[in-house]
């Protein structure tokens, strides 16, 4: 089944404890990306990858970082996290030549403490 | 700039009933529009997109989008109301600049009572 996978789905963690969140694709897709949902404001681009070692920020970057090593995962890092990182995070991918089909992964609501 | 509006934080609407969720846009150029919806505790579910052609798009789960250029609208719309839509529904355009990226509205709540 084609998919996007996020791990973990619920975090409640600390200031200032590094954490990771995971997303992998089993669909080949060149272009992945994050978003953060939040109340009235809707889904803002965190970082997006064109492609393995590609990455680049989108609106809202700043306390995140992103890696692409491999075209299948694309993890979402805090470094430091702060509680106004409190927020629901999507990974989404789309191919190269479906170009307006984006597919999400089920979400990962972090609390920060 | 490019940007979504949903102008309603909530729309209430009784089983059987035809449903609108509202969204307009502002894009300079052709826009690609797009619907997704949200159940709870779920990811983003796509439902239907308008890329080019005819102004009426059918898509998933009986839903209906009209693309109106005069008017900037592309709204949501479904001829009778199930409970199980009860969800959150996002409007969406593709940024003319880059194209892997959407640019979302702040959604709709959509209940239905029985």
């Amino acid at each position: 089944e084609a998919q996007v996978t996020q791990n973990p789905r619920y975090l409640i963690t600390v200031t200032g404890k590094k954490l990771t969140v995971t997303c992998s694709q089993n669909m080949n897709h060149e272009y992945m990306s994050w978003y953060r949902q939040d109340p009235g404001l809707g889904l803002r681009q965190i970082y997006y990858s064109m492609n393995v070692e590609v990455t680049d920020k989108g609106d809202v970057p700043e306390g995140y970082k992103v890696s692409r090593k491999e075209k299948r995962n694309f993890p979402l890092i805090l470094e430091s996290p702060s509680p106004n990182q409190t927020s629901l995070y999507f990974c989404a991918s789309r191919g190269r030549e479906r170009r307006n089909e984006q597919f999400f992964g089920p979400g990962t609501r972090l609390t920060v403490l | 700039a490019q940007s979504v509006a949903q102008p309603e934080d909530q729309v209430n609407v009784a089983e059987g009933n035809p449903l609108t969720v509202k969204c307009t846009y502002s894009v300079s150029g052709n826009p690609y529009l797009f619907w997704y919806v949200q159940y709870p505790n779920r990811g983003l579910q796509f439902l239907l997109k308008y890329i080019t052609g005819d102004n009426l798009v059918k898509g998933s789960y009986g839903f209906e989008a009209e693309f109106n250029k005069s008017q900037t609208s592309f709204h949501l719309k479904k001829p009778s109301a199930l409970v199980s839509d009860s969800a959150l529904y996002f409007c969406a355009v593709r940024d003319m600049k880059r194209t892997d990226k959407l640019i979302f509205g702040t959604g709709t709540r959509l209940q239905v009572f029985p």
